[in-house]
């Protein structure tokens, strides 16, 4: 069955350090997005991709980055992690549609990180 | 960008009881409004959605209500069960494929 996974599904860094965290799916979705989700803020757009070799800064881009090689992959990169960005991180995939057309969002489990 | 806002942050009702959730969004232009629900420890996944050309739509014992003027749309979840208990999410896109969410409501069903 197709799907979208995220990996690792649990992490713990030290402030400075990089980290990347993965995404896969396997719908062929054009369609691919960063949230984290803190309590209080909900689910909030860090980057996404509408395809291959496209990407663009969400409400929340500031210390992360994101690369789009193939459909598959959107990985996610934080260049020197932070205390702030403790939280949980779920990646999305969807269709290409527009406007009345535009297909479900389906997220992968998430990403627990912790920077300490 | 667009602005979604979601009330209550937290609502308890009794077993068997109707739950109301209410959103509120900014950008005239948005016109895909879904909601997602997310137990605990859990993905979100997606319960309902509502199109601009449509002003309710029902599925069971969930519906959602769309007001295209005042910009808000609800939630309506009728004879509550145990297992509705969640955090839901109510979001709103406009023609660039961006989901914008809510901060969410946590519903719990008191047995």
């Amino acid at each position: 069955d197709a799907e979208i996974t995220q990996s690792p599904r649990h992490k713990i860094t030290e402030t400075g350090r990089q980290v990347t965290l993965a995404c896969h799916q396997t719908w062929n979705h054009n369609n691919m997005f960063w949230y984290r989700q803190d309590l209080g803020h909900g689910l909030r757009l860090i980057h996404y991709s509408y395809g291959v070799h496209d990407t663009n800064k969400g409400e929340v881009s500031d210390g992360y980055s994101v690369s789009r090689s193939n459909t598959e992959d959107l990985p996610l990169t934080l260049e020197s992690a932070a205390s702030s960005q403790t939280s949980v991180y779920f990646c999305a995939s969807s269709v290409f549609g527009t406007g009345m057309n535009t297909g479900e969002l389906f997220f992968g489990e998430g990403s627990r990180l912790t920077v300490l | 960008g667009e602005n979604v806002e979601q009330h209550p942050s937290t609502l308890s009702v009794q077993e068997g009881d109707s739950a109301v959730i209410k959103c509120t969004y900014s950008d005239s232009a948005s016109n895909y409004f879904p909601w997602y629900k997310q137990e605990l420890g859990k993905r979100p996944q997606l319960i309902i959605d509502i199109r601009s050309n449509v002003g309710e739509k029902k599925d069971q014992r969930i519906a959602v209500t769309l007001n295209k003027t005042a910009k808000h749309f609800s939630l309506h979840i009728t004879e509550t069960q145990p297992e509705d208990s969640a955090v839901y999410f109510c979001a709103a896109r406009s023609g660039n494929e961006k989901l914008t969410f809510g901060t969410g409501t946590r519903l719990t069903i008191i047995p």
